[in-house]
Parts: C-alpha cells; sequence; structure tokens
C-alpha cells in the first residue's frame, strides 16, 4: 500500500532556481492538499485541489504554483526560488467527504542557499 | 477566522503515566475536530475525530479525546503512557461550511522510561 508519495525525499537548491515537487496517491481520492512545515508554526495550507480540474489558494499561497495534472497527481512549483521557502512539504489526500482523515506523504525537505 | 492553540510546545510525563496534550479552538459554528501523531522523519497520521454525539472519542493506539464545546477545547488524552507514544502531536480544526483544516503549531510529547 503506496498511499502517497512524494518525490524527492530531500533537495538542495540555490536562490532563484525552479523545482517542481510531485506527488501521486493511489487511493482514488478526490482531494488533494500541499502543506508546508516550519519550526513552531504547524502545518500552513500552500494550496489545495478538491477535485481533478481544480485549484485553490490555501493560506500562504505567495511564490508557489500547483498543478492538479490527473485524479492521482498534484504537483507543486517553486518558479523562483527563495531562501524563505526552506521548508519541509507535505502532500496529503482525503476523499470528498471533508470529515475523513487526510492521508499524509512522508514529506520533501527542502534547503534554499 | 478559525484558530487552534496548543499551548504546551513540550509535554513530559513518565511511562505508565497518563498524558493529555491539550488543544483549544476558536471557530464560527460547530468545529470538526481532529488529533494527528508525526514521528520523525515521517508524515502526519491521523489518531481520531470528533463529528458530532458522544463527546468522548476514541481513537487509534488507545488515544482518546474529550470533545468540551463550552471550553472550546479538544485535549488528547492517554490512561497509560508508553515510550514509543514519543511524537510530535497536532490538534486540527474544519469550521462547518470550509474545506480545509486548520492545524495547531504542534506539541512535543516526551515519556520517559
Amino acid at each position: 500500500n503506496a498511499g502517497v508519495t512524494q518525490t524527492p525525499k530531500f533537495q538542495v537548491l540555490k536562490t532563484g532556481q525552479s523545482m517542481t515537487l510531485q506527488c501521486a496517491q493511489d487511493m482514488n481520492h478526490n482531494s488533494m492538499y500541499w502543506y508546508r512545515q516550519d519550526p513552531g508554526m504547524g502545518l500552513r495550507l500552500i494550496y489545495y485541489s478538491a477535485s481533478e480540474g481544480t485549484t485553490d489558494k490555501g493560506e500562504v499561497p505567495n511564490g508557489y504554483n500547483v498543478s492538479r495534472l490527473n485524479k492521482r497527481e498534484f504537483s507543486l512549483r517553486l518558479e523562483s526560488a527563495a531562501p524563505s521557502q526552506t521548508s519541509v512539504y507535505f502532500c496529503a489526500s482525503s476523499e470528498s467527504d471533508y470529515n475523513q482523515p487526510q492521508h499524509f506523504g512522508d514529506g520533501t525537505r527542502l534547503s534554499i542557499l | 477566522a478559525q484558530s487552534v492553540a496548543q499551548p504546551e510546545d513540550q509535554v513530559n510525563v513518565a511511562e505508565g503515566n497518563p498524558l493529555t496534550v491539550k488543544c483549544t479552538y476558536s471557530v464560527s459554528g460547530n468545529p470538526y475536530l481532529f488529533w494527528y501523531v508525526q514521528y520523525p522523519n515521517r508524515g502526519l497520521q491521523f489518531l481520531l475525530k470528533y463529528i458530532t454525539g458522544d463527546n468522548l472519542v476514541k481513537g487509534s493506539y488507545g488515544f482518546e479525546a474529550e470533545f468540551n464545546k463550552s471550553q472550546t477545547s479538544f485535549h488528547l488524552k492517554k490512561p497509560s503512557a508508553l515510550v514509543s507514544d514519543s511524537a510530535l502531536y497536532f490538534c486540527a480544526v474544519r469550521p462547518s461550511g470550509y474545506s480545509t483544516l486548520t492545524f495547531g503549531k504542534g506539541t512535543m510529547l516526551l515519556v520517559s522510561p
């Protein structure tokens, strides 16, 4: 049972470089999410996709773009990375019933120098 | 706007003793409340949720939580702590009518042998 798979697991970028974080789920979930986790800040929602073909901004969308490629895949792109985007990024998915739990990947640890 | 407060950055408890991890929330309307646990270098895992009904909710690994509407609290409890319970715990709320979760900043639980 793979669940939610994120690639890569680790990445180091230089300021100004671009990068796409990949996320795929095999649970046939309609909803997918991208979060960032910073020490003392908890998890903050960047973008989410309630269903294939739709995306919406979360709490901290600036500097990011997303693509819901199909029902399984939801990617997060940093067009011009900044040191403030150094963080651990988590992808999650859930059923359309928002009272069902979200299932998380193991994260991408991103450092921007 | 909704918010979740976890007033303790860290909780220390001896193995075999009861544990409590505190969570209070602020939302308009009915709250839907969740607890998640995060082990090192892993994504979040769902523990339990309160949607409606009985105020005492039982979840995974022997954890339970009590919803208290008058105190706007949803504290996580376990009668007898295990060293393996040591992890980072997150409380989250989804207000009625919203499709996304707001997470607290997390509480590190350390259980000593």
